[in-house]
């Protein structure tokens, strides 16, 4: 069975610095990977997601994520954070061949400081 | 946009009794979902539903049950409340492997 580590439940940081959030999973078969956000009082959000192709993904609001095969890692990065990311984060993982049945991480709190 | 609603933000109930958590979505989707959501533990699946009337267990189904009857609606049971159940529960839905899965706002349930 697959497993997700978040090695930080939770990571401070002041606003405009840059943030890696960590993720190792483990599977002997090909997965997606997903990383989704829980703002205070709300469902969880897809923040991004890798399927295939480029190891290097985006989303809309500044974050990125890369895949890493060999470390089996997908860590989570922003340049420049704001106070409006303050939230709880969740890396997530599927297998290739069980559809959309997700593996979650533990969590990583992020606050960002003024 | 997929709405995904429960019908609770807030439950409190007592030890024994049997909790009815419900879900409700918007755009015809196969799939739905139970987790419940522990500080430390991030979500586990507790049953999901790939179809009406049809049911899986998840990593940690036992003290639930759920319900399927109709394919908007999926809810949870609790068949007889113990305390360990308090607990942040969140639904969710999908279409197809590709797409991501679609939270509601949870329902944050207190067993006294």
């Amino acid at each position: 069975a697959q497993s997700v580590t978040q090695l930080d439940s939770q990571v401070p940081v002041f606003e405009e610095a840059p943030v890696e959030l960590r993720c190792n999973y483990s599977s002997s078969v090909s997965v997606y990977l997903f990383w989704y956000v829980q703002y205070p009082n709300q469902g969880l959000q897809l923040l991004l997601k890798y399927l295939s192709g480029s190891t290097l993904v985006e989303s809309i609001n500044g974050f990125e994520a890369e895949f890493n095969k060999s470390q089996t890692s997908f860590h989570l990065r922003k340049p420049s954070v704001h106070i409006s990311d303050t939230a709880e984060y969740f890396c997530a993982v599927s297998l290739q061949a069980a559809g959309n049945k997700l593996t979650f991480g533990g969590g990583t709190r992020v606050l960002v400081k003024p | 946009d997929v709405k995904v609603t429960q019908s609770s933000r807030y439950l409190v109930k007592r030890t024994g009794e049997k909790v009815f958590l419900e879900c409700v979505q918007d755009m015809d989707h196969e799939n739905m979902f139970w987790y419940r959501q522990d500080p430390g533990l991030g979500l586990r699946l507790i049953y999901f539903s790939y179809d009406v009337k049809m049911k899986e267990k998840g990593d940690i189904p036992e003290g639930y049950s759920v319900s399927r009857e109709k394919k908007e609606r999926f809810s949870l049971i609790l068949e007889s409340a113990s305390t360990n159940q308090t607990s942040m529960y969140l639904c969710a839905s999908y279409s197809n492997p590709l797409q991501p899965q679609h939270f509601g706002d949870g329902t944050r349930l207190s067993i006294l």
